[in-house]
């Protein structure tokens, strides 16, 4: 089946720096992903939504200045976290889906867990 | 896009059928209903999607009565590792469409 897969699982990195987050679809080209953010006991929070090609889309409240998403190709979007706080630490979690109308599946990456100290 | 109320959590022994329903008054004609699952540290998985009546697949049955106000997410036979988080989400389902995740029910097995 089709997978989306993030790459690092799991990053810390220290207060101020930047860190990059990978989404890839591996079977499937995607011309829309989504981002979410997710704190302990808390359900997905979606940030933006990142269009190939084009600009990306961010929900209210989110600071398109911090979170930089960048989707270069049909497979790959990234997220780049940027001058991360202790306050940045949380489960990023992309998605894509697969279809165009019709039935369209939604597919998850497996997250990957942000720990800024 | 409809919001969805779900319980938000349930307690069940191993061997039991697990019914999981959620409200969505303001479903519109386009709508579909998805089910997800999450575990801990991992992505949202699928488990089922409909658009009215019953639907079954492998892993689950999801029942949509007429009005399609709600729908119900039954789990045959659960086992510890169905303890999980379950996402009712109900939207438009073309290529564009943004999953927006409710509160979602946390489903606790016990042996």
């Amino acid at each position: 089946g089709a997978v989306v897969s993030q790459h690092p699982s799991w990053v810390i990195c220290k207060s101020g720096t930047s860190v990059k987050i990978e989404c890839r679809s591996l079977d499937f080209q995607a011309t829309t992903m989504f981002w979410y953010r997710q704190f302990p006991k808390q359900s997905l929070m979606l940030m933006a939504t990142s269009n190939e090609g084009s600009k990306a889309t961010y929900e209210q409240g989110v600071e398109k200045d911090k979170f930089l998403i960048n989707h270069a190709s049909l497979t790959l979007s990234t997220l780049t976290v940027t001058s991360a706080h202790p306050e940045d630490s949380s489960f990023y979690i992309c998605s894509a889906r697969r279809g165009q109308g019709g039935f369209t599946e939604a597919f998850f990456g497996q997250g990957t867990r942000l720990t800024v100290v | 896009l409809a919001k969805t109320t779900q319980p938000i959590s349930m307690d069940s022994y191993e061997g039991q059928e697990v019914n999981i329903t959620c409200s969505h008054n303001n479903i519109a004609t386009n709508d579909y209903i998805t089910w997800y699952q999450q575990f801990p540290s991992q992505g949202p998985r699928f488990i089922i999607q409909g658009y009215k009546t019953k639907v079954t697949n492998e892993v689950a049955s999801l029942f949509i009565p007429a009005d399609r106000k709600s729908s119900t997410l039954s789990l045959p036979r659960v086992s510890l590792s169905d303890t999980a988080v379950y996402y009712c989400l109900v939207g438009d389902d073309t290529g564009g469409f943004k999953t927006i995740f409710g509160a979602g029910t946390r489903l606790f097995v016990k042996a």
